[in-house]
């Protein structure tokens, strides 16, 4: 089974402080996707990378960056934290070949408060 | 970039009885997902139906899609209480991105 991990469940922090954000998948997959749910909005796509040392911006990126050095591992950086990034952050994964290729594997999500 | 688009919003039914959901989206895809969300996690997969596939089974899941209506529909048959939770379809979107819906809000009622 694939495993999708998340450094926190929950995390609370101060606006302007810097929030590192951690995912892990142990599956091999080159894709990976940071999205953000908000009641009423749905997921909206932050940030992909498709390989390593790679990143795409998404529909909202603004606020964020990311960084991939590791294929298993993508994390994503709130700059200065501010209150309306307080949110539930989802972690994907997905493959590109095989008959798994477009599922997208979540991790169990971290649910981030901006004080 | 919202593609699909489920309804209802929200769906209450009783355990045993059947619960239908449906997508419809706006442009040519090459697959349909469905996924379920328990309260406060994570996304699990549930099926994928591709363009030139009409049905697909899983389980007590059924997923037809129709490609000239742009609609996809979910069935769930004989509900339990553990349906409860929030249904999404996602469509492709090129570059190995999915686009997902706003969900339906399901709850069995005991």
């Amino acid at each position: 089974d694939v495993k999708v991990t998340q450094s926190s469940r929950y995390l609370v922090k101060r606006t302007g402080e810097k929030v590192f954000l951690e995912c892990v998948q142990d599956m091999d997959h080159e894709n990976m996707f940071w999205y953000r749910q908000d009641p009423g909005l749905g997921l909206r796509l932050i940030y992909f990378s498709y390989d390593v040392k790679m990143k795409e911006k998404g529909d909202i990126p603004e606020g964020y960056s990311v960084s991939r050095e590791k294929k298993e591992r993508f994390s994503l950086i709130l700059e200065s934290a501010s209150t309306n990034q307080t949110s539930m952050y989802l972690c994907a994964s997905s493959t590109i070949a095989g008959p798994q290729a477009d599922t997208q594997y979540f991790g169990p999500g971290t649910r981030l408060t901006v004080l | 970039s919202q593609q699909g688009e489920e309804d209802p919003q929200a769906l209450s039914i009783q355990e045993g009885e059947n619960a239908t959901m449906n997508c419809s989206y706006k442009t040519s895809i090459n697959n349909l997902q469905w996924y379920r969300q328990n309260s406060g996690r994570g996304l699990v997969h549930l099926i994928l139906i591709r363009s030139n596939e009409r049905e697909k089974h899983s389980g007590r899941l059924r997923v037809t899609l129709d490609t000239s209506k742009k609609s996809s529909s979910l069935l769930i048959t004989a509900s339990r209480a553990a349906d409860t939770a929030s249904y999404f379809c996602a469509t492709d979107a090129g570059d190995d991105k999915i686009i997902f819906g706003k969900g339906t809000r399901l709850h069995i009622l005991p």
